[in-house]
C-alpha cells in the first residue's frame, strides 16, 4: 500500500541539530521531497532528492536516503527559532495511476526552544 | 514566495451547499494538483489537470470536480459539501512535459474551508 510514516514532535535546542525521519512504501518513488509548513501557510519546498542518490546537502539542509530501507532523513545544522513549523516528506510513485500524486506523511513538528 | 495564488484565503458554508476555489499557477507552469489537508495531518491528493485535462485523481468522491483554463489557472468545485469537508484546500503548480510526467510542485497559500 501507500504509506508514508513520520515521528510527530522533535524538540531541540537552538545552535543543536534536528534530524527528521521519515519511512516510505512505494519503491518506484523516483523522487522524494521535504516540505516545511508554518502556521496558517500553504507547503513551502525545502529540498527534494532523487533516488539514485544517497545524500544530497544544500547549506544547512542535509539529506540522506536509504533506498534499501525506504528510510529518508531531513538534517538540519545550526538549528534556529524560525526553523520552527512542520515538515513532510512525501514520495512520488511512477506509473499511470499515480499521475500527479504526491503521498505525503502526516507531518514532523518541530519545536526550536532559545 | 512561489508565485502561486490562490482564493479566497478562507471561506465558511453550510452542509449541502456548494463551493468553487482558485488557483492561480507560477508563471510558465502548465500543470495544477489540488490536495485537501485535513487538521493535524497531511495533504491528500485530489486530482491533477494537464493542459486543461483531469490527469490522475486520488481517493475522492465525484462531488469533487476541477477546471483548468488556457491560462493554466484553475478551479476546485465541491458540490453537496459535508462537515468533513472542513479542510485547508492547496494547490499546487508544475511543468509538466507530458501526461505522466511527475514534475516537481510549488504550493500556493491554500483556502481554508470551514462547512458548518
Amino acid at each position: 500500500g501507500e504509506d508514508v510514516e513520520q515521528s510527530l514532535f522533535l524538540s531541540v535546542r537552538e545552535g543543536d541539530s534536528s534530524v527528521i525521519n521519515c519511512t516510505y512504501t512505494d519503491s518506484s518513488s523516483t523522487y522524494l521531497y521535504w516540505y516545511k509548513q508554518e502556521p496558517g501557510a500553504g507547503l513551502q519546498l525545502l529540498t527534494y532528492i532523487f533516488s539514485n542518490m544517497d545524500m544530497k546537502q544544500d547549506q544547512r539542509l542535509t539529506v540522506l536516503l536509504n533506498k534499501k530501507d525506504k528510510h529518508l532523513s531531513l538534517r538540519i545544522a545550526d538549528t534556529q527559532t524560525g526553523d520552527s513549523a512542520i515538515y513532510f516528506c512525501a514520495e512520488a510513485p511512477q506509473g499511470s495511476s499515480n499521475t500527479g500524486k504526491l503521498i505525503f506523511g502526516q507531518g514532523t513538528t518541530l519545536q526550536v526552544k532559545p | 514566495e512561489t508565485g502561486v495564488t490562490q482564493s479566497p484565503t478562507h471561506l465558511i458554508k453550510t452542509r449541502g451547499q456548494q463551493v468553487t476555489l482558485r488557483c492561480s499557477s507560477q508563471s510558465g507552469h502548465n500543470t495544477v494538483s489540488w490536495y485537501q489537508q485535513a487538521l493535524g495531518q497531511g495533504p491528500q491528493f485530489i486530482f491533477q489537470y494537464y493542459r486543461e485535462e483531469e490527469n490522475g485523481r486520488g481517493n475522492f468522491p465525484p462531488r469533487f470536480s476541477g477546471l483548468q483554463f488556457p491560462n493554466y489557472s484553475s478551479e476546485l468545485n465541491v458540490n453537496a459539501l459535508e462537515l468533513d469537508d472542513s479542510a485547508l484546500y492547496l494547490c499546487a503548480s508544475s511543468l509538466g512535459t507530458s501526461g505522466a510526467s511527475q514534475e516537481t510542485q510549488y504550493f500556493g497559500p491554500g483556502t481554508r474551508l470551514l462547512v458548518l
